[in-house]
């Protein structure tokens, strides 16, 4: 079946630096994926939505600056938090619209703590 | 949440007992969904209903969907400890591109 794959899994960084978080669609193309961030205890928040080719889409309060969305390629996003603070630490989980649109593909998360 | 809530927040109940999970969303889906997500862990795809549909099943696992009300709900019969984790609707508006989760349910089954 579609898989996700996100990497890495768990990631430690030093405040001021950034951080680069990859999701790829490893068997189908994916023209859109998602982006999401949930702290402990709490929901999934959607931050952006990614397109193949084009800018990301942000929701409201969601600094674009500082998370940068790239979708290069119907097979690849990525995330970079740039000037990672300690208030970013979280889990960020992405997924892919599937070949089917109804269909939702899963990452399995990504860990980060800032320092 | 950014689309709706969950109710209840929490659930405590025994094994063998049914659990109810309630979904309220705010705007016109296109289909619902729920996964599950132990602590810590990625997330489980359990079922997807579409708008046009009221009800569907799954295993031990019954969703409906009223859209008029703008919500959905979970059950799960027999629970088992296993089932423990937290629930979570989500709302997809493929047409907007936009696919949302709901508040969540952390349901503790004890044995």
């Amino acid at each position: 079946g579609a898989v996700v794959s996100q990497h890495p899994s768990w990631v430690i960084c030093k405040s001021g630096t950034s951080v680069k978080i990859e999701c790829r669609s490893l068997d189908f193309q994916a023209t859109t994926m998602f982006w999401y961030r949930q702290f402990p205890k709490q929901s999934l928040m959607l931050m952006a939505t990614s397109n193949e080719g084009s800018k990301a889409t942000y929701e409201q309060g969601v600094e674009k600056d500082k998370f940068l969305i790239n979708h290069a390629s119907l097979t690849l996003s990525t995330l970079t938090v740039t000037s990672a603070h300690p208030e970013d630490s979280s889990f960020y989980i992405c997924s892919a619209r599937g070949p089917s649109r109804n269909t939702i593909y899963f990452g399995e998360g990504s860990w980060l703590t800032v320092v | 949440s950014q689309q709706g809530e969950e109710d209840p927040q929490a659930l405590s109940i025994q094994e063998g007992e049914n659990a109810t999970m309630n979904c309220s969303y705010k705007t016109s889906i296109n289909n619902l969904q729920w996964y599950r997500q132990n602590s810590g862990r990625g997330l489980v795809h359990l079922i997807l209903i579409r708008s046009n549909e009221r009800e569907k099943h799954s295993g031990r696992l019954r969703v409906t969907l009223d859209t008029s009300k703008k919500s959905s709900s979970l059950l799960i019969t027999a629970s088992r400890a296993a089932d423990t984790a937290s629930y979570f609707c989500a709302t997809d508006l493929y047409n907007f591109n936009k696919f949302y989760f709901g508040s969540g349910t952390k349901l503790n089954v004890k044995p």
